[in-house]
């Protein structure tokens, strides 16, 4: 089992592209995360999927981020028009999603979005 | 403010020593989570310990839980320069799938 996968592991964008960015989950798992870490504010909640249906978006900026899960092997955050605030490292989660409590996150190594 | 905090940003022990991450937190939660994160990496879990439980042991880790001071404590000991991570405390509050986490503590493990 080769984990969470996810590319690019670093992006660099001028200010105003888009970026995309990827995450395929470990098999099997039914619940995909995406956070967001920087120095300043630390890890960050951005959406959850759970069988590749949106469950919460309630951490993503309203303007500009997406996310999509369209097939049970893949998700996406695409980020419009970006800015250099939005640089930071990009994390996927999955979890099996039992409907546990408490469920294990296991995490990819991130994309490192670089905004010029 | 966070949901979950650990006490220290910083610590740095000598390889062998024991050295304990602490963090306090602050609503009802169903469990309480230990990762590790090392550079470049994604964090990577070292122990749940549910909120029914007071102590969880994973070789030379061991995690307690407080759940009337709404504290938790995570102790390595024997450590190694691989223990060298940022370690984060996570909770997820009672009813909420939301796992939050702490804004971690750098831990140092020098030869």
């Amino acid at each position: 089992n080769a984990g969470v996968i996810q590319t690019p592991r670093h992006k660099v964008t001028g200010k105003g592209q888009e970026a995309t960015l990827w995450c395929e989950p470990i098999s099997g798992h039914s619940a995909v995360f995406w956070y967001r870490q920087t120095i300043v504010q630390g890890l960050e909640f951005l959406t959850y999927f759970r069988n590749q249906a949106p469950i919460d978006d309630s951490g993503m900026p309203k303007e500009r981020f997406s996310a999509q899960m369209p097939n049970q092997s893949h998700s996406t955050l695409k980020i419009q028009s970006t800015q250099p605030q939005d640089s930071a490292v990009y994390l996927c989660a999955s979890s099996l999603d039992q409907g546990a409590s408490a469920e294990t996150l296991y995490f990819g190594s991130g994309t490192r979005l670089t905004v010029l | 403010s966070q949901l979950a905090e650990e006490n220290s940003w910083a610590l740095s022990v000598h390889e062998g020593e024991s050295v304990t991450v602490n963090c306090s937190y602050k609503t009802s939660i169903t469990a309480l989570q230990w990762y590790r994160q090392k550079s470049g990496k994604g964090p990577a879990q070292l122990i749940l310990i549910r909120s029914n439980e007071r102590e969880k042991r994973n070789g030379r880790l061991r995690a307690t839980l407080d759940t009337s001071s709404q504290s938790s404590s995570l102790s390595i000991t024997a450590t190694r320069c691989e223990d060298t991570a940022v370690y984060f405390c996570a909770t997820d509050a009672s009813g909420s799938w939301q796992l939050i986490f702490g804004s971690g503590t750098q831990l140092t493990v020098m030869p």
